[in-house]
């Protein structure tokens, strides 16, 4: 059974402070996605790392898969409060079978 | 530009009762799934389908059913409704490339009383 682990569950930090989330399994990934959501709303994709050891940048964002894919992380430098929102890691072994992450709340203060 | 249409967005229903969550996309794709949001957590996959005519269970396909009869249209079908069901409901499709963005649909909430 596929499952992908993210931690922290929950995150609270300073406005300007750098934050890392991980995204954890014990299977091979074909691709893995992270997702953010605002409430109220469905998840919008932030960015897709394919290749083991990949790392793909998005403004503040950056984003990396491990070298055997079987695990991500996402680093945000000098966090906005802007960047609140929760955080999800999506993934499948196959093209066709997407599973996600228990999610990353992150709630930057002023 | 619709994209990833739900029906309804609200809905009520007292254990026992049967419902059918509706889903269209207008984007020709071929993946379309179906997962459920509890409160603070991350996405649970109920059903998915590549295609008209196959589906194929996910995490969580307890007391649901799907169809998928064609490429636009993937219902989500609850026989017997139960509390445990009261969740947020969202539909997404993507095309077919394997890494493809999974476009989301904005939600059905669904509570069970």
């Amino acid at each position: 059974t596929q499952l992908l682990e993210q931690s922290p569950q929950f995150l609270s930090i300073q406005e300007g402070e750098n934050l890392t989330v991980y995204c954890n399994s014990s299977s091979v990934f074909s691709s893995l996605q992270w997702y953010r959501q605002e409430p109220g709303e469905g998840p919008v994709l932030l960015v897709t790392v394919v290749t083991g050891g990949e790392v793909k940048k998005l403004k503040r964002l950056t984003f990396q898969f491990g070298d055997a894919r079987k695990d991500s992380s996402l680093h945000i430098t000098a966090a906005q409060p802007g960047d609140t929102g929760l955080y999800l890691c999506a993934g499948g072994s196959s093209a066709s079978k997407i599973i996600f992450g228990s999610g990353t709340r992150l709630s930057i203060r002023p | 530009n619709a994209g990833v249409t739900q029906t309804p967005k609200f809905r009520i229903l007292k254990i026992g009762q049967s419902m059918t969550l509706q889903c269209t996309q207008d984007m020709n794709h071929n993946y379309m799934y179906w997962y459920r949001q509890d409160p603070g957590m991350g996405l649970k996959l109920i059903y998915y389908s590549v295609g008209a005519g196959i589906t194929d269970k996910g995490e969580v396909p307890n007391g649901y059913n799907v169809s998928r009869s064609t490429t636009e249209d993937f219902p989500l079908r609850l026989e017997l409704a139960a509390p445990s069901q009261t969740s947020v409901y969202f539909c997404a499709s993507r095309g077919a490339m394997n890494t493809g963005e999974l476009f989301f649909g904005e939600g059905s909430r669904l509570t069970v009383l």
